[in-house]
């Protein structure tokens, strides 16, 4: 059973720039959540995608927009980067089946804006 | 805001038991228990959850009182690696299953 994967590891951006990260769900899940999660902070829900539709936002900007493929794998988009958008950014896999069902996280992108 | 209100930090003796308390006190009827841990810059890993009996799996020990409003995680035998900060989370909501996170209590296991 593969887990949940994301890539980049790292990634170095200046202001105004644009950025996509990439996740892998974890095999027979079909729900995908983006979490930031800032220095010294707990994560922080961005939103959610279930059978390539959002499902759930919370509260980030618009400039912060998502894409789940056939295939469940997912983009996080995010446009006119700020310092404050310098986090790392999580994703996590779930089956969507119901309030009883656990979230497994990928390993995260550092992303670092200059 | 998170529904959940731990201590910041613990410390725990490797080899015993670290209890790692939650309070809850506006939790509902329907929503769950659970726990998370953060190793550094690491993803989340689940632990456990619950709705209301307690719970034990190959990790860790669920407690919860009878009336909900607390709960708490014990780590029978702590280990160096059990090292993390330790994340308690209600489920606030059915169609999206979304953990609002707080900030955690940041749990040393030291020799």
């Amino acid at each position: 059973e593969t887990g949940v994967t994301q890539s980049p590891t790292h990634l170095i951006k200046t202001r105004g720039q644009q950025v996509t990260l990439r996740c892998s769900s974890q095999s027979g899940h079909n729900t995908v959540s983006w979490y930031q999660q800032a220095l010294g902070q707990g994560p922080q829900f961005i939103f959610q995608y279930y059978r390539e539709e959002e499902n759930g936002r919370g509260n980030f900007p618009p400039r912060f927009s998502g894409l789940q493929f056939p295939n469940y794998s997912s983009e996080l988009n995010v446009n006119a980067l700020e310092l404050d958008d310098s986090a790392l950014y999580l994703c996590a896999s779930s089956r969507l089946t119901g309030a009883d069902n656990e979230q497994f996280f990928g390993p995260g992108t550092r992303l670092t804006v200059l | 805001d998170a529904k959940t209100t731990q201590p910041p930090s613990m410390d725990c003796a490797e080899g015993r038991a670290a209890n790692l308390p939650c309070n809850h006190s506006t939790i509902s009827g329907n929503e769950y228990v659970y726990w998370y841990r953060q190793i550094h810059s690491q993803g989340p890993q689940y632990i456990i959850h619950g709705l209301k009996n307690n719970e034990t799996n190959e990790m860790a020990s669920l407690i919860i009182t009878e009336d909900r409003k607390s709960s708490t995680l014990i780590l029978p035998h702590a280990t160096l690696r059990d090292t993390a900060v330790y994340y308690c989370i209600v489920r606030v909501s059915y169609n999206t299953d979304k953990l609002i996170f707080g900030t955690g209590t940041r749990l040393q296991v030291f020799p």
